[in-house]
């Protein structure tokens, strides 16, 4: 079957810092994969996703970046947080014509 | 695109059936009907999903209505661990990418499952 891990679960960060999360898929093959990222109190806002190696697609302008090394990996990242950058930050996967499927997430604390 | 329309709550006792509404009275012919819940502090997880027909599985029913411009959801023997917010999501068609699914997530509704 088919499981997802994202890393860290809590995350906290002062401003100006660098970031990086990570997300792993195992157990199938060449998924899309997703970026989320939910405000406090807010609904959930896709960020970037990607449909292969090294192909990114950024939903909305921010402060962050994705980038996919491998086909099972998906990466966030910042050369510096800002604190609009807190949330609870969420990747999901999917394969054509299947539901999405989402990790527990980490929550980004930016000090 | 698209939009549903979701109360913003609902309670329900335990042990009886909580039904969940959803309108989305503007929804195209090859757009499908998602629900997902999401409890507190956890990523969303899918429940169930449809076209046109009703459809059922070991969460879950889904029921669409004939015109297909709203649904409902039904967890036939809630529990307090069905306590959480349910997201009702028509899957954006035409944005649809070699697969990828651009989900838009509205506000939900925070179900309570009352003891």
């Amino acid at each position: 079957s088919q499981t997802i891990h994202q890393w860290p679960a809590t995350l906290v960060q002062p401003v100006g810092s660098p970031l990086s999360l990570e997300c792993t898929v195992e157990g199938t093959s060449n998924p899309n994969l997703y970026w989320y990222r939910q405000a406090a109190g807010r609904g959930l806002q896709l960020l970037f996703y990607s449909v292969g190696i090294g192909q990114i697609s950024s939903e909305v302008p921010q402060n962050l970046s994705a980038s996919r090394p491998q086909d099972r990996q998906f990466i966030l990242s910042s050369k510096k947080l800002l604190l609009s950058d807190s949330g609870f930050y969420l990747c999901a996967w999917s394969v054509l014509g299947q539901p999405q499927h989402f990790g527990d997430g980490t929550r980004l604390s930016i000090l | 695109d698209a939009k549903t329309t979701q109360p913003t709550s609902m309670d329900c006792a335990e042990g009886r059936a909580a039904n969940l509404p959803c309108n989305h009275s503007t929804i195209s012919g090859n757009e499908y009907v998602y629900w997902y819940r999401q409890i507190h502090s956890q990523g969303p997880q899918y429940i169930i999903h449809g076209l046109k027909n009703n459809e059922t599985n070991e969460m879950a029913s889904l029921i669409i209505t004939e015109d297909r411009k709203s649904s409902t959801l039904i967890l036939p023997h809630a529990t307090l661990r069905d306590t959480a917010v349910y997201y009702c999501i028509v899957r954006v068609g035409g944005l649809i990418i070699q697969g990828a699914q651009k989900l838009v997530f509205g506000q939900g509704t925070r179900l309570t499952i009352n003891p």
